[in-house]
């Protein structure tokens, strides 16, 4: 089945660093990917997305390409502010069915 | 325009007892979504109703859990009776067509 896995955190960071979170991804067919993020006491929120290979995402100042032939999808931001302290989940999409990873806890400090 | 909401925020309950979780769709929405995510591991899929009809189950855990979506609008999700490891995050999405899914903050159920 349709599986996503990206790296565990936390993750903490000082303000201004660059940050990646790596996503790998199992899927049969052309799978829709995407990020979420979730603010502390919100809900999942659609980070970005992208629809098919070489497509990138970007939003916010992350940013994300869709790479088939790695079967990644690799969130980066070039400076991160204090924020986007949040848990940051991968996910794809086989039609209308969500798959996420394990989610990672990003605290950025002042 | 109001998004989806979730009710109760928070729920402890002990095992063996009833909890009814609550979910109302950004209106027109007619594919409503349940998920959950337990222990801080990934989130999972449990069910997806188009309009008040199921169109998929298939990740629903066990018969101790049951959804309705009443006239195709709120859904509620019944776990009798609960067990320690039902405790976890369920999230609620909605969306008019299927790619684009808009959450709800959660519901955090705790069984003691």
């Amino acid at each position: 089945g349709d599986s996503v896995t990206q790296m565990e955190g936390p993750v903490t960071l000082s303000e201004e660093a660059f940050l990646t979170i790596n996503c790998t991804y199992t899927a049969t067919g052309y799978p829709s990917l995407f990020w979420y993020v979730q603010y502390p006491g919100e809900g999942l929120q659609l980070l970005l997305k992208a629809t098919k290979a070489d497509d990138k995402g970007s939003n916010k100042g992350f940013e994300a390409t869709y790479r088939k032939e790695t079967t990644s999808f690799h969130l980066e931001k070039g400076s991160v502010q204090v924020s986007d302290s949040a848990v940051y989940f991968c996910a794809l999409a086989n039609d209308y069915k969500l798959s996420f990873g394990a989610g990672t806890t990003v605290t950025v400090r002042a | 325009e109001a998004g989806v909401t979730q009710f109760p925020s928070h729920s402890v309950i002990e095992k063996g007892q009833t909890v009814t979780l609550r979910c109302d769709p950004i209106s027109g929405h007619d594919n409503l979504y349940w998920y959950r995510r337990v222990m801080g591991k990934e989130i999972k899929f449990l069910l997806h109703f188009v309009k008040e009809s199921k169109q998929d189950e298939s990740g629903m855990p066990n018969n101790r859990f049951l959804a309705e979506r009443t006239g195709g609008t709120y859904s509620t999700l019944k776990v009798q009776p609960a067990e320690l490891e039902d405790s976890g995050v369920y999230f609620c999405a909605s969306s008019p067509g299927w790619e684009r899914q808009f959450f709800g903050p959660g519901t955090r159920l705790t069984v003691l």
